[in-house]
This record gives structure tokens, C-alpha cells and sequence, in this order.
């Protein structure tokens, strides 16, 4: 069965520095790859997505791209700031077809922006 | 436009009692998902309703149930109680089969002694 894995040690970076968070799936190359945030206590919130045939997507400071061949999607938030500090979650669908509500998450790798 | 809304935010239970958890979905959305998030975890999906319907499952026992109302509003059910039931369990909604984005609740967070 699919299975995703996000880098589980908390990543520390400056402010204003690149932060660059990791997504491997392990199986089947699924049509889209979604990240949301999360902020302790509260429900994730949706980033951005990005389809298989998409190389790369761009909203204001954030960029993912999407390598079916490495079976890898990078997030990347540019200019970083403490606000940005949070949990980010990758998620795929969960059984190769769209057609389905089922989401399967990473784990979450924990971003803290020091000022 | 009201988003994802869940009750109760907080809730302590005992090992082998009974619990239901609520989820009213933002305006406009017909679909509902639920999710179990132990800490340190992502979120694990539990199942969906499309208009009423179970539309997939997880890798979940029965005695996990849910029901989705005609004004799509959605109800989870947790029967027979375990301490690993200990966990945030989140309420998405989305509109149609697809899964594009999910607009998740602040969650209900629950804990069974």
C-alpha cells in the first residue's frame, strides 16, 4: 500500500532563509500531490496542489515541485519568516484513483523560523 | 461563507463508553471525510460520506461508524472505547467525489481513560 514519509526531525532555519521540506511516496505515482499547514491544536490548512503532468507550482512565497521518477515532491517557502512556523503535511490519494475520498498523510515535518 | 465547525472541542471519555462526534461542513460542500490524528502523527482517514452515502473507508474497525444528514452535516460514532481511541479527530469537507483540497475543523480532541 502507498506509504509517504516526511522527515520527522523538526527543521530550524533564519528568517529570511530558504526552507525546503521533503515528501517521498513509496508506490503508485498518484494524479496529484497536496501540502497543508498545521498550527498546534488546530485543523490542517490547504496549500497548494500540484498534478502529476506539473513539474513545479508557485503561490506568492511557496513552491512545490512534483518528480514522478525520484517518486519525490519538494515544498520550498522563500524569504521565511517566523510566521511560517508550523507543521506541514504532505498528502496524496489514497488507492491510485482520484475518485476517492481517501487521503493518505505524511507525518508532518516541523518548521521553526527564528527570528 | 461559514467554515468547517466541529463539536465538542474537548472531550474525556472512559474505556468501553460511547462516543458521537459532530461536524457541520462549510456552506456549499456536499462531501465529508474524517480523519484520527494521534500526536506527533498525520492525520488518518477514517472514511467519507458523498451525499449521504459511505463513499470509502480506512483501515478502521466497525465499531467506527458514521452518518451524514440531508443538509450534510455529519456525525462520528466510536463504540466500545480504547485508550489508543485517544487521538484529534478531524471533520473535512470538499465538494463532489473528487479529492482536491479539504477544508478541515479545528478538530475534537479526545481522550479515553
Amino acid at each position: 500500500s502507498q506509504k509517504i514519509e516526511q522527515n520527522s526531525e523538526a527543521l530550524n532555519i533564519q528568517e529570511g532563509k530558504t526552507a525546503t521540506l521533503t515528501c517521498n511516496y513509496t508506490n503508485y505515482s498518484p494524479a496529484y500531490l497536496q501540502w497543508y499547514r498545521q498550527d498546534p491544536g488546530r485543523g490542517p490548512v490547504f496549500l497548494l496542489l500540484i498534478r502529476e503532468n506539473e513539474k513545479e507550482k508557485r503561490k506568492e512565497r511557496l513552491k512545490v515541485t512534483f518528480d514522478t521518477t525520484l517518486k519525490q515532491s519538494l515544498f520550498h517557502i522563500t524569504a521565511s519568516q517566523p510566521a511560517d512556523s508550523a507543521t506541514y503535511l504532505c498528502a496524496l490519494v489514497g488507492d491510485g484513483s482520484s475518485n476517492t475520498g481517501k487521503l493518505i498523510f505524511g507525518q508532518g515535518t516541523t518548521l521553526q523560523v527564528k527570528p | 461563507e461559514t467554515g468547517v465547525t466541529q463539536s465538542p472541542t474537548h472531550l474525556i471519555k472512559t474505556r468501553g463508553q460511547q462516543v458521537t462526534l459532530r461536524c457541520s461542513s462549510q456552506s456549499g460542500h456536499n462531501t465529508v471525510s474524517w480523519y484520527q490524528q494521534a500526536l506527533g502523527q498525520g492525520p488518518q482517514f477514517i472514511f467519507q460520506y458523498y451525499r449521504e452515502e459511505e463513499n470509502g473507508r480506512g483501515n478502521f474497525p466497525p465499531r467506527f461508524s458514521g452518518l451524514q444528514f440531508p443538509n450534510y452535516s455529519s456525525e462520528l460514532n466510536v463504540n466500545a472505547l480504547e485508550l489508543d481511541d485517544s487521538a484529534l479527530y478531524l471533520c473535512a469537507s470538499s465538494t463532489g467525489l473528487v479529492t482536491y483540497e479539504q477544508y478541515f475543523g479545528p478538530g475534537t480532541r479526545l481522550t479515553v481513560t
